[in-house]
């Protein structure tokens, strides 16, 4: 079954602190893997897309690394600031024909002064 | 550039009345239009899609349905809303398949009473 799984479902973090998120996914064929930002009450908004052959991308404060071995990413956020505080979404297309994109039920990250 | 727009912001209704919940797009020609619905803790769950105007495809079986009349139009509609179709509810559009990235609009949120 096509699954994306991500953990932790919610965090607390310092202002200033580094923090990363994981996704765990079953997904087959693989296509592409993305994260989303989605700020309370928004749609999510790209922050990365990694293809089979990347294992790393980077965005400013935040690096997602991709391992396609162990079907593992994680998108970490250095020295987090308040605006940081949002869901993040991992989204993982399969390279199939026909319409196939299984979202995350994302991860909550609140960062505190 | 292309921006999606998704209106109204927030909307409640009665159970038992209409929902008329529309999307446009500018600045891109024929994009694939999709109507997604997000619950609290888990992931987004496609609605509808369309790759082109009256081509509506279904993924979930539901109280409502979705048109196309136009190139960048994309209406997502009831005749009669149900307590179970609260949510938050995302307009999305990309410009092809899986290779693309999803652009969101800002969402509604229906609350049905």
């Amino acid at each position: 079954k096509n699954q994306v799984e991500q953990s932790p479902q919610s965090l607390i973090i310092l202002e200033g602190k580094n923090c990363t998120l994981q996704c765990n996914y079953t997904v087959s064929p693989f296509s592409n893997l993305r994260w989303y930002k989605q700020d309370t009450g928004r749609g999510p908004v790209s922050l990365t897309i990694m293809t089979f052959s990347e294992n790393t991308k980077s965005n400013g404060r935040y690096t997602a690394t991709l391992d396609a071995d162990t079907k593992q990413s994680s998108l970490h956020i250095t020295a987090s600031q308040l605006s940081d505080s949002a869901s993040y979404i991992c989204v993982v297309s399969r390279n199939t024909g026909g319409f196939k994109t299984i979202f995350g039920a994302g991860t909550r990250l609140f960062v505190k002064a | 550039s292309q921006t999606i727009h998704q209106w109204p912001a927030t909307l409640v209704q009665p159970v038992g009345s209409p929902l008329s919940l529309e999307c446009t797009v500018e600045g891109t020609s024929n994009p694939n239009l999709y109507w997604y619905r997000q619950a609290a803790g888990r992931g987004l769950q496609l609605l509808f899609y369309s790759v082109g105007i009256g081509q509506i495809s279904s993924e979930v079986p539901q109280n409502l349905s979705a048109s196309r009349p136009q190139d960048r139009q994309f209406i997502l509609s009831s005749k009669k809303l149900l307590l179970s179709d609260s949510g938050f509810y995302l307009c999305a559009w990309r410009a092809g398949g899986s290779n693309y990235g999803y652009t969101f609009g800002s969402g509604t949120r229906l609350t049905v009473v």
